[in-house]
């Protein structure tokens, strides 16, 4: 397994279009996590899935934002209506918990990196 | 809102010196306590954890100290290389927020 790959790697786009970003985790792992990081700021929470389950959402997740992880495999993120403030790195990882407790550290993928013109 | 924090943005060393990172905590219902390294461009990468029932571990040329009374982690890296400049954030096991994080900047 070559770790958590994400796609695309870097995305240019205009303001009020809509973009998705794929994140494909660690086969065995049951948690996959979405942050977005923008410049001199540590990772922001947005959302996590247990399996299929999306257990949390931020409330910086508005209702432009949706994630999916229809399978409990892969997960994607999409933003409707981009914005100039969207412009950020969105990183997935994802890590192996029993029940509530993780039971390791989170593994991340090299980030998505959107920019909205 | 987060349970984990940085105490210094910034840290600049001399190669060669030794790294000390500090991070304050207030999730006290963590079973261990994990720093991350993030290099610019790339996601953050683990490093190094201890449990919560440990006072100290070492790695290769990294130390963790973990001080329960006041909440209180560091990492201490051992000279401190230029590969080492990154960003360093430290999170517990049932945490999923990370505080700003630690620039490290090594100057040759």
């Amino acid at each position: 397994d070559t770790g958590v790959s994400q796609d695309p790697r870097h995305k240019i786009t205009k303001r009020g279009q809509n973009v998705t970003f794929r994140c494909d985790p660690i086969s065995e792992h049951n948690r996959l996590y979405w942050y977005r990081q923008t410049l001199g700021q540590g990772p922001e929470f947005l959302t996590y899935f247990q399996n299929e389950a999306q257990l949390e959402k931020s409330r910086l997740l508005s209702d432009r934002f949706s994630a999916e992880r229809p399978k409990g495999s892969f997960s994607t993120l999409e933003i409707q209506r981009t914005e100039q403030g969207d412009s950020a790195m969105y990183l997935c990882a994802s890590s192996l918990s029993v029940g509530a407790v993780l039971t390791g550290e989170l593994f991340f993928g090299e980030g998505s990196r959107l920019t909205v013109l | 809102g987060e349970s984990v924090g940085l105490h210094l943005p910034t840290l600049s060393v001399q190669e060669g010196d030794n790294s000390i990172i500090n991070c304050a905590y207030s999730n006290s219902a963590s079973d261990y306590f994990i720093w991350y390294k993030q290099e610019s461009g790339k996601g953050p990468q683990f490093i190094i954890d201890i449990r919560s029932n440990m006072d100290k571990r070492q790695g290769q040329r990294v130390t963790v100290l973990l001080n329960k009374t006041v909440k209180h982690l560091s990492l201490q890296i051992a000279a401190t290389q230029p590969g080492d400049s990154a960003v360093y954030f430290c999170a517990g096991n049932n945490d999923m927020r990370f505080g700003a994080g630690t620039r490290l900047t090594v100057k040759p």
